[in-house]
């Protein structure tokens, strides 16, 4: 069945640092959203992409679409902790499925 | 979000026992999600239900069942809890006509712990 892996599973940066996640799906999607988890809470919907190599940008995060439309990638730059929390892309073929996540730990 | 609410937040029961877990949504939506949550597994999704008399299994259905009484309720039931069980579970509501469409409205999540 269709498969959504993120990298790393874990980050720990210092605060300033900037940070990556990736997905990868087994699949060809028709589009991808990423949501932010904060500790302790549910998760909620940052953005979705839907072109082949589309790129968005929201302040300091840059999400981007692949070109075949199996990966995407999440970018921080200049981290906060604010940021601080698990990053999740859910690949959307006939239902999305979600990726394994991303814990990202911003150290002051 | 707190158009999506679950009962209870926390729940500690012992092996065998049946749970019920509820979803209500005052959002309007059709889709409604039952996905589990363990360290590692990011979300995995249980059941889904596209309208009151749609029910499709997810991923993980086996050991759950789920009944959607009303266009705005959804719950999950353990019929037999077993420890492996114990997660964190989301309910989360999509509207496929919505802007971005089938974008996921989680409700705050239920803590279960099957001793």
């Amino acid at each position: 069945g269709q498969q959504v892996m993120q990298i790393p599973q874990y980050q720990h940066v210092q605060e300033g640092e900037d940070f990556t996640t990736y997905c990868n799906s087994s699949t060809t999607l028709s589009n991808i959203q990423w949501y932010k988890q904060r500790p302790g809470g549910h998760p909620v919907f940052l953005i979705q992409l839907v072109k082949s190599g589309e790129v968005k940008k929201q302040k300091r995060l840059t999400f981007q679409f692949g070109e075949a439309k199996k990966n995407s990638s999440l970018h921080i730059t200049a981290t906060q902790t604010t940021d601080v929390g698990t990053y999740f892309c859910a690949g959307n073929t006939d239902k999305l499925i979600f990726g394994t996540g991303t814990r990202l730990q911003v150290f002051p | 979000d707190a158009d999506v609410t679950q009962t209870p937040r926390n729940r500690i029961t012992k092996t065998g026992k049946r749970i019920m877990l509820e979803c209500s949504q005052t959002k309007g939506h059709d889709r409604m999600y039952w996905y589990r949550q363990d360290p590692g597994l990011g979300l995995r999704l249980i059941y889904y239900s596209f309208d009151v008399k749609d029910i499709n299994k997810g991923e993980i259905s086996d050991g759950y069942s789920v009944s959607r009484q009303a266009q705005a309720k959804f719950s999950l039931s353990l019929e037999s809890a077993i420890p492996n069980q114990t997660a964190l579970y989301f309910c989360a509501t999509s509207d496929l006509s919505g802007r971005p469409s089938d974008t996921q409205y989680f409700g705050p999540g239920t803590r279960l712990t099957v001793l």
